[in-house]
């Protein structure tokens, strides 16, 4: 099993739809979590961290559950500029990185 | 500031060439990392410097040589590597090495080994 998973998709929404991604990972010992997004052959880019009460950004809200080790993605009123690969990341307490395999959108008109 | 920058953004080297990655910041970020990312698949970690000392090497070939010259630069030297090096590589830096600190990516070397 790896230790972060993720739902590969491809999701494909249209423009105004609402979509969530999971992510689950197996490390108990996992501290802190993140959500980065990335562009067709452009870098990662970090989107939100996500806290323990849950947290938004404009029209996006991530959800940690540390009882069922899974986090979220919520994306309301889907963009087509929100097309791209979605990346969960876990952090352990020693500070390991691990990256899921990320999960792809495309928003459509 | 809030940039990591890298060069060069595209190289093609042979299996016989010596080349050099480069990358700065100047956050005042205390840990770097090289990552290595094909295509499809999520960034792997390569090398960690944190407070300009080499903290964790996941196991890479020696023909991938990282250098930390100082806090805002780090390089990644190439040597003798195969056609299957070929890929993204990606530095980052975070505020330090540990849990609670996200990445900034820079925006990635294309290596290409012929």
């Amino acid at each position: 099993r790896k230790e972060v998973e993720q739902d590969p998709g491809p999701f494909n929404v249209p423009e105004g739809a609402t979509v969530a991604f999971n992510c689950t990972y197996s490390n108990s010992a996992s501290q802190s979590f993140f959500w980065y997004r990335q562009d067709c052959r452009k870098e990662p880019k970090l989107l939100m961290s996500v806290y323990s009460s849950g947290n938004e950004d404009g029209r996006f809200t991530a959800q940690l559950n540390r009882a069922s080790q899974y986090i979220s993605l919520l994306i309301r009123d889907s963009k087509l500029s929100d097309s791209a690969t979605y990346l969960c990341v876990v952090n352990t307490n020693a500070g390991k990185s691990t990256f899921g395999d990320g999960t792809t959108l495309t928003v459509k008109p | 500031d809030t940039e990591v920058t890298q060069t060069p953004k595209h190289l093609v080297m042979g299996m016989t060439n010596k080349k050099s990655l480069k990358c700065e910041q100047h956050m005042g970020h205390r840990a770097m990392y090289w990552y290595k990312q094909k295509a499809k698949k999520p960034p792997e970690l390569m090398f960690v410097y944190s407070y300009e000392k080499l903290s964790i090497n996941e196991s890479v070939p020696s023909r991938f040589s990282p250098e930390c010259p100082n806090s805002s630069l780090l390089n990644l030297h190439l040597h003798a590597l195969q056609p299957e090096d070929s890929a993204l590589y990606l530095c980052a830096s975070s505020q330090a090495y540990g849990t609670g600190y996200g990445y900034t990516f820079g925006s990635g070397t294309r290596l290409t080994v012929v």
